[in-house]
């Protein structure tokens, strides 16, 4: 069974700094998906970026970039020059061809201004 | 992009009554259906995986009879909470996927129901 971890309950960061989340995953499969989702004090699910495990190349979305290591299973997420409104939770996830997710434990970001 | 509501988003009720939580696609197909659950600051947990037209299909632990799911239509999912408890007050989350979507997200997410069980 496919396993997704955040070892990092909470996390703060300066406005303007950079910051990283780190999520490791455990699977057997070759072609999957990863995902970071941000869930502020709405309890919405938003998705922040994706990226597919064929692809070599780490994806990025303005200022969220991610680093991928397929042999390690790490898939960290960067945000770069952050803002009051990135404060939220953020959930990585892990889905296989079926579409099933599955979610790490979550990492609560402050943003302090 | 696509858009999925859910319905109510709080309810407050007694204990012992039943409470039905609704999940519409609004403007795909949705050939399957998932529910969570949340519990504050922890992760999603998924109950179940519904099927449009089939049994759902539920985790592990989460019991049949209690949390009834019903996905009668490609645009319609129901959650029924039977002789609801205090121990059932928690964040339910309904997600999506099917048909007319773009290829970015797995799932598309409602906004999700606060229930309250006094």
């Amino acid at each position: 069974a496919q396993t997704v971890t955040q070892s990092q309950p909470e996390m703060s960061v300066q406005e303007a700094e950079t910051v990283t989340l780190s999520c490791t995953y455990d699977t057997s499969e070759s072609d999957y998906y990863l995902f970071w989702y941000k869930q502020p004090p709405s309890r919405q699910m938003i998705l922040v970026i994706r990226q597919e495990a064929y692809k070599q190349q780490n994806a990025t979305e303005n200022r969220f970039s991610v680093n991928f290591q397929k042999a390690a299973k790490s898939f960290s997420l960067k945000i770069s020059d952050s803002q009051l409104g990135d404060a939220a939770m953020y959930f990585c996830a892990y889905a296989s061809q079926g579409g099933k997710l599955i979610f790490g434990q979550g990492t609560e970001l402050s943003v302090k201004p | 992009g696509a858009v999925v509501s859910q319905h109510p988003s709080w309810v407050i009720c007694k204990s012992g009554t039943s409470v039905k939580i609704e999940c519409r696609s609004l403007d795909f197909q949705a050939t399957t259906m998932f529910w969570y659950r949340q519990f504050p600051k922890q992760s999603l947990m998924l109950m179940a995986t519904s099927n449009e037209g089939s049994k759902a299909t539920y985790e592990q632990g989460v019991e049949k009879d209690k949390f009834l799911i019903n996905h009668a239509s490609l645009t319609l999912s129901t959650l029924t909470v039977t002789s609801a408890h205090p121990e059932d007050s928690s964040f339910y989350i309904c997600s999506a996927s099917g048909y007319g979507l773009k290829n970015d997200q797995p799932q598309h997410f409602g906004d999700g129901t606060r229930l309250s069980i006094l």
